[in-house]
């Protein structure tokens, strides 16, 4: 139980274009996802947390006009990466969480390549 | 604030030797502590966790944790290390609020040795 899934796994775009990637809880009800971003060897970074229904809550220093999250249904939660550069490169995960729990469930992450 | 520290950011033992992994956090209110593995280019997967039940936490794969408050640690082991078990590995924490955000230590990397 608690799969989520993430979509695509891997993708590589053009500077300046933009790049959606889903999360999908499998087999829960997800009122809070996460997304995250890690580096090469480093721990991961909060961007943002998003509620069903709710606008996303950014972390500091995360630019919300460029990375745009939805959260539209309980088991659905897309990140959009607009106007990509290379610097956004990166990894990319996203978890769930049930309410009541405060444990995640994480995504098997995205690895993004901008040229 | 909450805050985490994992004590060496590379262990290396032995197939079959006993395994440490060190957490050590900061949190105003009775946390709520997470053990984490990450295998190369893929996702995070939940070993144990702590929620202010018993004080040691059995997970998956044979790997436990000992809350001890007085210590402020929650410290990792698992008995008899495998091959299979090199990895990444972080420990979280979460003191309820804030959304159930998690709080991530730098994590550590364990090495297995033949």
């Amino acid at each position: 139980g608690a799969v989520v899934s993430q979509h695509p796994s891997w993708v590589i775009c053009k500077s300046g274009t933009s790049v959606k990637i889903e999360c999908r809880s499998l087999d829960f009800q997800a009122t809070t996802m996460f997304w995250y971003r890690q580096f090469p060897k480093q721990s991961l970074m909060l961007m943002a947390t998003s509620n069903e229904g709710s606008k996303a809550t950014y972390e500091q220093g995360v630019e919300k006009d460029k990375f745009l999250i939805n959260h539209a249904s309980l088991t659905l939660s897309t990140l959009t990466v607009t106007s990509a550069h290379p610097e956004d490169s990166s990894f990319y995960i996203c978890s769930a969480r049930m309410t009541g729990f405060y444990e995640q469930y994480f995504g098997p992450g995205t690895r993004l390549t901008v040229t | 604030a909450q805050s985490v520290t994992q004590l060496g950011s590379h262990v290396s033992v032995s197939e079959g030797a006993l395994v440490l992994l060190r957490c050590n956090y900061s949190s105003s209110v009775p946390p709520y502590l997470f053990w984490y593995v990450q295998y190369p280019n893929q996702g995070l997967q939940l070993l144990l966790k702590y929620t202010s039940a018993a004080t040691l936490v059995k997970g998956i794969n044979g790997f436990e944790a000992e809350f001890k408050k007085s210590e402020t640690s929650f410290h990792l082991t698992k008995p008899s290390a495998h091959m299979s078990d090199a990895a990444e590995y972080f420990c979280a924490v979460s003191d309820g609020n804030q959304g159930g955000k998690l709080i991530f230590g730098q994590g550590t990397e364990l090495s297995v040795k033949p």
